[in-house]
């Protein structure tokens, strides 16, 4: 069965210190791969997605993203951290087969930021 | 364009009783979905649809139900509400079926 997962729970970083969160996906083929990201209280905002091509991709309030096909993985990186993205972060994939509008997330990984 | 809107924000049910959430599009998105979200668990999806008049399930769709008559609308029935309920909603748009989905608010229910 198709999977999305995130290893890590709950992450705490410093102000100004580089993040990378961690996504893992069981799935044959090369799915459709995004990252969105939801603050206390709000809905789900798209930070980046991964469709093909490059496979480092740029998002929103200075995301990246790193495809790597041999680890399945698709991991989030941020050079340095603001006290404003302490939030949760969710992975999730789109298989390729399917054009349904339906996603497969992660268990989200919760980001807090210390002074 | 509003986005897509959920209402209400908050409800709270007792155990038995039905309701509706209302889901609504402004940008003539034909696929829209419902999911729920449980501490630990990420978002499931309860159902889908890829066009007005047709829905389908998705991973948790017991004790839900849904209809999309028109493009822009997509509500969700509660028939006989549970504790196991219990959860935040939310629903999503999508112009096509493999791209970015758009989240409304959602809407925090409590079945007691």
């Amino acid at each position: 069965a198709q999977s999305v997962t995130q290893p890590d729970i709950h992450i705490t970083v410093s102000e100004g210190a580089s993040l990378e969160l961690r996504c893992n996906y069981s799935y044959g083929a090369t799915p459709y791969l995004f990252w969105y990201v939801q603050s206390p209280g709000q809905g789900l905002q798209l930070l980046l997605k991964y469709f093909s091509g490059d496979t480092l991709v740029q998002g929103i309030k200075g995301f990246e993203a790193e495809f790597k096909r041999s680890q399945s993985s698709f991991n989030l990186r941020k050079p340095s951290v603001h006290w404003s993205d302490a939030a949760e972060y969710f992975c999730a994939v789109a298989p390729w087969s399917s054009n349904t509008g339906k996603l497969i997330f992660g268990q989200g990984t919760t980001l807090q930021v210390k002074p | 364009n509003a986005g897509v809107t959920q209402t209400p924000k908050f409800q709270v049910l007792k155990t038995g009783q039905s309701m509706t959430l209302q889901c609504a599009q402004d940008m003539n998105h034909e696929y829209m979905s419902w999911y729920r979200q449980d501490p630990g668990m990420g978002l499931r999806l309860i159902h889908y649809s890829v066009g007005a008049g047709i829905t389908d399930q998705g991973e948790v769709p017991n004790g839900y139900n849904v209809s999309r008559s028109t493009t822009e609308d997509f509500p969700l029935r509660l028939l006989s509400a549970a504790p196991s309920q219990t959860s935040v909603y939310f629903c999503a748009s999508s112009l096509v079926g493999k791209d970015t989905q758009y989240f409304g608010p959602g809407t925090r229910l409590t079945v007691l």
